[in-house]
C-alpha cells in the first residue's frame, strides 16, 4: 500500500524556519519524483515544488523561489522542504504528493495526509 | 486568480448528471498538456479521480468521466449520489509559466 507521511508543521513567527518531511512508503521510493503542494485556509491547491529521483531536477513556484528549497535521502525514503523566510502568506496545509510521470502522467497519484504551517506573530 | 477557471458551485439531485468545467489557455489546456481531476472531502487530502483528460484511476467508479476539447476540460459525475458531495479541482501544466497549475475548485452539493 502506497503511503506518503508528512510531518514537521507548526506555529513559526514571520521571518522564522521550518523543515517538513515526507516519509513514503509500498513502492521503490528512489524511482519516483515528489511535489509539494499547498492549500491556505478555505482555498484552493497550490503546486510549491519539485524534485526528481535523483534530485538532479528541482522546480519551484515564483512565491517561494530563494525561500524554500526541496530535497530528498532515498536511503531514508525521505523528500523535505527547508522553508526560510517564512511569511504570513505561507499559511497553509502542506501536501506531499507523488508524481505520476512514471505512469506516464503529469499528475499526483498519491498524497499524504498534510501538515499545517502557521506564520503568525 | 487561478490559472484555470472552474465554477465555485454546481449542484444537482441525486440520481443527475452534473458537469464541471475547467478553462484555460494556449499555454496550458490549449498547449496540448494533460488535464486531471481531484475530489476533496472536507479535511482530508486530495484524491485522483480522472487523470490523462479522461482516464479513470484503478477504484473510481464509472460514473466519473473527464473530456477535453481545445483549451477546456470537463469533469461529469452521471448518477449523482450523496457522497460525492466534495470540492473537485482541476489541473494541468503551464508550459510558459513553467509550473503544474490548479483551477480553484467546485463544490458539488447533492439537493
Amino acid at each position: 500500500e502506497v503511503q506518503l507521511v508528512e510531518s514537521g508543521g507548526g506555529l513559526v513567527k514571520p521571518g522564522g524556519s521550518l523543515r517538513l518531511s515526507c516519509v513514503a512508503s509500498g513502492f521503490t521510493v528512489s524511482t519516483y519524483s515528489f511535489n509539494w503542494v499547498r492549500q491556505a485556509p478555505g482555498k484552493g491547491l497550490e503546486w510549491v515544488s519539485s524534485i526528481s529521483s535523483g534530485s538532479t531536477y528541482t522546480f519551484y513556484t515564483d512565491s517561494v523561489r530563494g525561500r524554500f528549497t526541496i530535497s530528498r535521502d532515498n536511503a531514508k525514503n525521505s523528500v523535505y522542504l527547508q522553508m526560510n523566510s517564512l511569511r504570513a502568506e505561507d499559511t497553509a496545509v502542506y501536501y506531499c504528493a507523488r508524481d505520476g510521470y512514471n505512469s506516464g502522467y503529469d499528475d499526483f497519484d498519491y498524497w499524504g495526509q498534510g501538515t499545517l504551517v502557521t506564520v503568525s506573530s | 486568480q487561478s490559472v484555470l477557471t472552474q465554477p465555485p458551485s454546481v449542484s444537482g439531485a441525486p440520481g443527475q448528471r452534473v458537469t464541471i468545467s475547467c478553462t484555460g489557455s494556449s499555454s496550458n489546456i490549449g498547449a496540448g498538456n494533460d488535464v486531471h481531476w481531484y475530489q476533496q472531502f472536507p479535511g482530508t487530502a486530495p484524491k485522483l479521480l480522472i487523470n490523462g483528460n479522461s482516464n479513470r484511476p484503478s477504484g473510481v467508479p464509472d460514473r466519473f468521466s473527464g473530456s477535453k476539447s481545445g483549451t477546456s476540460a470537463s469533469l461529469a459525475i452521471t448518477g449523482l449520489q450523496a457522497e460525492d458531495e466534495a470540492d473537485y479541482y482541476c489541473q494541468s501544466y503551464d508550459s510558459s509559466l513553467r509550473v503544474y497549475v490548479f483551477g480553484g475548485g467546485t463544490t458539488v452539493t447533492v439537493l
